[in-house]
């Protein structure tokens, strides 16, 4: 199957500060990524849909200035936690559609975001 | 609005048979999704019904009946390595996955 990578897999960084978090298509061309957060004992929670080239698409109570993401190349999205605060301390995980209409999406090993 | 259900947590034996149950209520349907987590890593990928009946994988089997907005995730010969999370996802009118809140296998010797 197709391959998703992340970096970095875990972070620890003190409130205030902005957190890049990348995901990569390793071995195919994504043109849409998603990004989800997932909090301990709770589901994942799709935050944005990443298409390459063009503005992402935030859902509902996700604030774009504060989660801002890139989306520069066809395996490249970035996401960027920017003053960080302790309850956006989760874990952050990408992945990437693919297949006909991207009903098929892999998912990069995620990134665990700790707040200070 | 949009719904999927699973229980919460199951219990079950080393070496015997369980079935995840999921029930979902969806603006459009492209597809149902069972995926596998681990506790602290990413999900991975299961099976993917569109049509109804039986998909068997191995040991892992899923069921889809989309007159009934359900489906099932079957285990057998179930292993101390199943313990996990199960997570039923669906893909509405817009390719969009919607998630269940998982299933928290636990496996007993």
């Amino acid at each position: 199957g197709a391959v998703v990578s992340q970096h970095p897999s875990w972070v620890i960084c003190k409130s205030g500060t902005s957190v890049k978090i990348e995901c990569r298509s390793l071995d195919f061309q994504a043109t849409t990524m998603f990004w989800y957060r997932q909090f301990p004992k709770q589901s994942l929670m799709l935050m944005a849909t990443s298409n390459e080239g063009s503005k992402a698409t935030y859902e509902q109570g996700v604030e774009k200035d504060k989660f801002l993401i890139n989306h520069a190349s066809l395996t490249l999205s970035t996401l960027t936690v920017t003053s960080a605060h302790p309850e956006d301390s989760s874990f952050y995980i990408c992945s990437a559609g693919a297949g006909v209409d991207y009903n098929e999406q892999f998912f990069g090993p995620g990134t665990r975001l700790t707040v200070l | 609005g949009q719904n999927i259900d699973q229980p919460t947590e199951m219990t079950a034996t080393e070496g015997a048979i369980v079935q995840i149950n999921c029930t979902y209520q969806t603006s459009g349907f492209n597809g149902l999704f069972w995926y596998q987590q681990h506790a602290g890593e990413a999900p991975t990928f299961l099976s993917y019904n569109v049509l109804d009946g039986l998909e068997e994988k191995g040991r892992f089997s899923s069921f889809l009946s989309r007159s009934k907005g359900y489906s099932y995730l079957l285990l057998k010969e179930l292993q101390m390595k199943d313990s996990a999370s199960y997570l039923c996802a669906v893909a509405d009118s817009n390719y969009q996955l919607i998630w269940g809140a998982g299933t928290k296998l636990i496996i007993k010797p």
